[in-house]
C-alpha cells in the first residue's frame, strides 16, 4: 500500500494563478483533511470530508476550495493564489470509528507564492 | 475552539529522559494525540490517550488527565534520532477534528 500520496511536492506560482493539489489515498478511509502547516505554527484544518461526495470548512478555509469526487482523493484548490497562502499543504486520512482515528499524513506540498 | 499550549523548545542529553508537557482548554474533548514530525516530513502518530492515566509504548510514554486539561509525552533513553518536533493534539469527537499546538522542538545533543 502506498499510504497517503500527495501531488505535486513542490509548486511555485504567481498571485492570482491558481492550481489544484491532489491527495490519494488506498487505505478505503472515509475521512480526508487538508491541513496547512507555516514556520512556528501548528497545523492548521482547512477543509474536511467525512465521505465521497461531502465536504467541509476547517479552521482556515478562506481562498481554497476542495472536492471529494471518488473516496479516495481529495482535491484542494487555490482559485487565485495569494502569497499569504506559501505555505506547507499536507493532507490526511482516516477510518470512521470511534476508537481508531489516527490520522494517517501524506508527505506534503510545498507551495512558494510569489 | 481549542487553546493549546506547549513549549517552544527542549534540549536534552543522549540518554537522559525528557517529559514535554501539554496543556489545552477545549469545546468538545475525546481524547489527546502526540505526533512525532522531523524536519521537513509528515508528521507521524506517536500515541493517543482517551482515559486518564498512563499510556506506556517502548521508550515513549504519555500521560493524560482530562480533569486538568493536562498531558506530557515522556521520551526515555533518548537517541540522537528522537530530535524532531513533537505535536499535542486533542480531539474533538462532535466535530471529529484534531487540533494541533505549535509543537515543541526537542534536540538531542550528544
Amino acid at each position: 500500500n502506498a499510504g497517503v500520496t500527495q501531488t505535486p511536492k513542490f509548486r511555485v506560482l504567481k498571485t492570482g494563478q491558481s492550481m489544484t493539489l491532489l491527495c490519494a489515498q488506498d487505505m478505503n478511509h472515509e475521512y480526508m483533511y487538508w491541513y496547512r502547516q507555516d514556520p512556528g505554527m501548528g497545523l492548521r484544518l482547512i477543509h474536511y470530508s467525512v465521505g465521497e461526495g461531502t465536504t467541509a470548512k476547517g479552521e482556515v478555509p478562506d481562498g481554497y476550495n476542495v472536492s471529494r469526487l471518488k473516496k479516495q482523493n481529495f482535491l484542494l484548490g487555490l482559485e487565485s493564489a495569494a502569497p499569504s497562502q506559501t505555505s506547507v499543504y499536507f493532507c490526511a486520512s482516516s477510518p470512521e470509528g470511534w476508537t481508531s482515528e489516527t490520522q494517517y499524513f501524506g508527505p506534503g506540498t510545498r507551495l512558494l507564492v510569489l | 475552539g481549542q487553546n493549546i499550549d506547549q513549549p517552544t523548545e527542549m534540549t536534552a542529553t543522549e540518554g537522559a529522559i525528557v517529559q514535554i508537557n501539554c496543556t489545552y482548554q477545549t469545546s468538545g474533548f475525546n481524547g489527546l494525540f502526540w505526533y512525532q514530525q522531523h524536519a521537513g516530513e509528515a508528521p507521524t502518530f506517536l500515541s493517543y490517550n482517551v482515559l486518564d492515566g498512563l499510556e506506556e509504548k517502548g521508550r515513549f510514554s504519555s500521560f493524560l488527565s482530562r480533569s486538568k486539561g493536562y498531558s506530557y509525552l515522556l521520551l526515555k533513553e533518548l537517541q540522537m534520532k528522537d530530535s524532531a518536533s513533537y505535536l499535542c493534539a486533542p480531539f474533538d469527537g462532535s466535530a471529529r477534528q484534531l487540533t494541533f499546538g505549535s509543537g515543541t522542538q526537542l534536540t538531542v545533543l550528544p
